[in-house]
């Protein structure tokens, strides 16, 4: 099993509150992603890293930041919480190195987080 | 827009017949695609995968096939054992820089002893 850890594994909060979502990886991988998983859309990516200080927007970013100021951790924060950030949190890690069809992506445990 | 679909939500196979989950995709710039199995309140298992320039790989029990011209993979798994029952993820890659992943909404596999 890759070595991925998700902290905290379970969050209730309250609209408007500030969260930081912590993954933490122990392969020196690359590449660290952050999703979320809702019922009938599978997981959806909502930003990406693919080095130390460097990130791009996935497909939901809205509403979400990130930081990696260290190849293990990256870091998702919900500014203010809302009750549509309701949802279960993935990170994953990838070792994608250069060019090719792409790579495996690996998967923590998860964070679920209600908003309430 | 969902580029990566899977019509069945759910799916009851009875154990030792074979299991055939479905994905179909509409960007013609996916060339690597992967298969994730997830259990309940863990995070997805990666499976499978099969690039663009195949049409079938296997693995033990699994074995996914590509059909291009189609936009269409499948995922087959013989003989299905009550271990499979999962959530099956379908996702696929366009070789991006950053190598992001589109996901399938799912498939719930049920193996009936």
């Amino acid at each position: 099993d890759a070595g991925i850890t998700q902290s905290p594994r379970h969050k209730v909060t309250e609209t408007g509150t500030p969260v930081t979502l912590r993954c933490h990886q122990t392969e020196n991988h690359r590449y660290m992603y952050w999703y979320r998983q809702d019922p009938g859309h599978g997981l959806r990516l909502i930003h990406y890293s693919y080095g130390v200080k460097d990130t791009d927007k996935g497909e939901v970013s809205d509403g979400y930041s990130v930081s990696r100021s260290k190849t293990e951790d990256f870091l998702l924060t919900l500014e203010s919480a809302t009750s549509s950030q309701t949802s279960v949190y993935f990170c994953a890690i990838s070792a994608r190195t250069s060019g090719g069809a792409g790579d495996t992506q690996y998967f923590g445990p998860g964070t679920r987080l209600t908003v309430l | 827009d969902q580029q990566v679909k899977q019509n069945s939500p759910s799916l009851s196979v009875q154990e030792g017949r074979i299991s055939i989950l479905n994905c179909d995709y509409t960007n013609s710039m996916f060339d690597y695609f992967l298969w994730y199995k997830k259990y309940p309140a863990e995070g997805p298992t990666f499976l499978i995968s099969i690039s663009s320039i195949k049409d079938k790989n296997e693995d033990g029990r699994f074995t996914v096939f590509l059909n291009k011209s189609a936009k269409h993979l499948s995922l087959h798994i013989v003989p299905s054992q009550p271990g499979d029952s999962a959530v099956y993820f379908c996702a696929a890659s366009a070789g991006n820089a950053g190598n992001m992943l589109t996901f399938g909404g799912g498939t719930r596999l049920m193996v009936k002893p």
